[in-house]
């Protein structure tokens, strides 16, 4: 069965630490690996995107990793701001041709001052 | 501002009520999508369309009837409603079809049963 599964559930960081969300999928035939940001009451933006043969991706303070041999993803988030308080949603997207995705059910973040 | 919008944001009705949700795209992409967000924050797949073709079509109840007019909207509507259906519902839109293409969500239209 295609599944994501993230972790943690939730996490809370002080201001300006780090933190790393995990992504583990069992999605096959796989094409891509997306990382989602979703602020309360707001729909989910683009973060990251990476194909097979990425395994690391930079978006500004976003870093995603991708092992495709153990079908894990990671997101590190540095130096970490306020406004990075979301749901961080890591989402497969299945080689079946059409827009299949499978979502996990994401990472609350919320970023203390 | 090219976006994805929905309207209305905010929805209440009472079950056996009918209600529409509408969607609207000018970001010149070809397919857009209707997704479930249920309360544990799981998003589903309901319905894809591409060029007003509708391709992808999951396991949803024939209560749930998309309607594209055109590549640049696409509505949702409820009949007979059940306390289930209370959910925010996203709609989204790629150019193209293809897993690679990346989608573009609107705010989210959260919709109560009572």
């Amino acid at each position: 069965k295609n599944q994501v599964e993230q972790s943690p559930q939730s996490l809370i960081i002080l201001e300006g630490k780090n933190c790393t969300l995990q992504c583990n999928y069992t999605v096959s035939p796989f094409s891509n690996l997306r990382w989602y940001k979703q602020d309360t009451g707001r729909g989910p933006v683009s973060l990251t995107i990476m194909t097979f043969s990425e395994n690391t991706k930079s978006n500004g303070r976003y870093t995603a990793t991708l092992d495709a041999d153990t079908k894990q993803s990671s997101l590190h988030i540095t130096a970490s701001q306020l406004s990075d308080s979301a749901s961080y949603i890591c989402v497969v997207s299945s080689n079946t041709g059409f827009q299949k995705l499978v979502f996990g059910t994401g990472t609350r973040l919320l970023v203390s001052p | 501002d090219t976006a994805v919008s929905q309207t209305p944001k905010y929805l209440v009705t009472q079950m056996g009520n009918d209600k529409s949700i509408k969607c609207e795209q000018n970001l010149g992409h070809d397919t857009m999508y209707w997704y479930k967000q249920d309360s544990k924050k799981f998003l589903k797949i309901m319905f894809s369309y591409n060029n007003k073709e509708l391709i992808i079509n999951e396991t949803v109840p024939n209560r749930f009837s998309p309607k594209s007019p055109d590549k640049a909207h696409l509505n949702l509507h409820i009949n007979s409603l059940e306390l289930g259906d209370s959910a925010v519902y996203f709609c989204a839109s790629s150019l193209g079809r293809s897993g690679a293409n990346v989608l573009t969500f609107g705010a989210g239209s959260r919709l109560t049963v009572l």
